[in-house]
């Protein structure tokens, strides 16, 4: 069955230090979306991706944030410069935009730890 | 602003019917998900309705009330592995298909 992939499972960095975090949609699908999940806390919207372009992003997606598709099949989350609230659970997800139910599939998470 | 609301927590009892209850207050509506999330895991999709009333899926059924901004997910037959917990999320009409998710409700089946 095809799936999502995230790359790091899990990352530890300092803060001020810049993580990419890399995930793998499934191939046919064509949207793509990046939430994020503190400790105890919801699954929060961060960004969503569509035509090579960003399509919506949430007031926790500032500038520090960025996502690129830079190739065919990568889809990367990169943290220019991480602070210690950026710890969480990353969450990249995709969907093929309605074309049944249009749910989103997530991969298994890339956890973030900064110090 | 959008709010989706579920309980935090609730417990059940191994073989009983357990029903997650979850009212939402969104400017738009294109359909409500049901995701069940073990710890540690990502979310696994659950349930799709966007017209009101009853679908079911073996032991999991979701309804759902448009003019009441009301969702239920009942689950049948409850298994130890079925605690987890379950998210409720609504997809909002004019967004870029992404999901907007409630807070979760923690589920334990107990023996």
């Amino acid at each position: 069955e095809p799936e999502v992939t995230q790359t790091p499972s899990h990352q530890v960095t300092q803060m001020g230090q810049e993580v990419i975090l890399r995930c793998v949609p499934i191939s046919n699908h064509l949207y793509f979306y990046w939430y994020r999940q503190i400790l105890g806390q919801k699954v929060e919207f961060l960004v969503s991706f569509y035509n090579n372009e960003i399509s919506e992003k949430s007031e926790i997606f500032d500038d520090q944030f960025s996502v690129e598709r830079p190739d065919g099949s990568n889809f990367t989350l990169k943290i220019r410069s991480t602070k210690l609230e950026d710890s969480a659970m990353y969450f990249c997800a995709s969907s093929d935009g309605g074309a049944n139910t249009g749910e989103l599939f997530f991969g298994e998470g890339s956890r973030l730890t900064v110090l | 602003g959008q709010n989706i609301d579920q309980p935090t927590e609730m417990t059940a009892t191994e073989g009983a019917i357990v029903q997650i209850n979850c009212t939402y207050q969104t400017s738009g509506f294109n359909g409500l998900f049901w995701y069940q999330q073990h710890a540690g895991e990502a979310p696994t999709f659950l349930s799709y309705n966007v017209l009101d009333g009853l679908e079911e899926k073996g032991r999991f059924s979701s309804f759902l009330s448009r003019s009441k901004g009301y969702s239920y997910l009942l689950l049948k037959e409850l298994q130890m592995k079925d605690s987890a917990s379950y998210l409720c999320a609504v997809r909002i009409t004019g967004s870029a298909r992404q999901l907007t998710f409630g807070s979760g409700t923690q589920l334990t089946v107990l023996p």
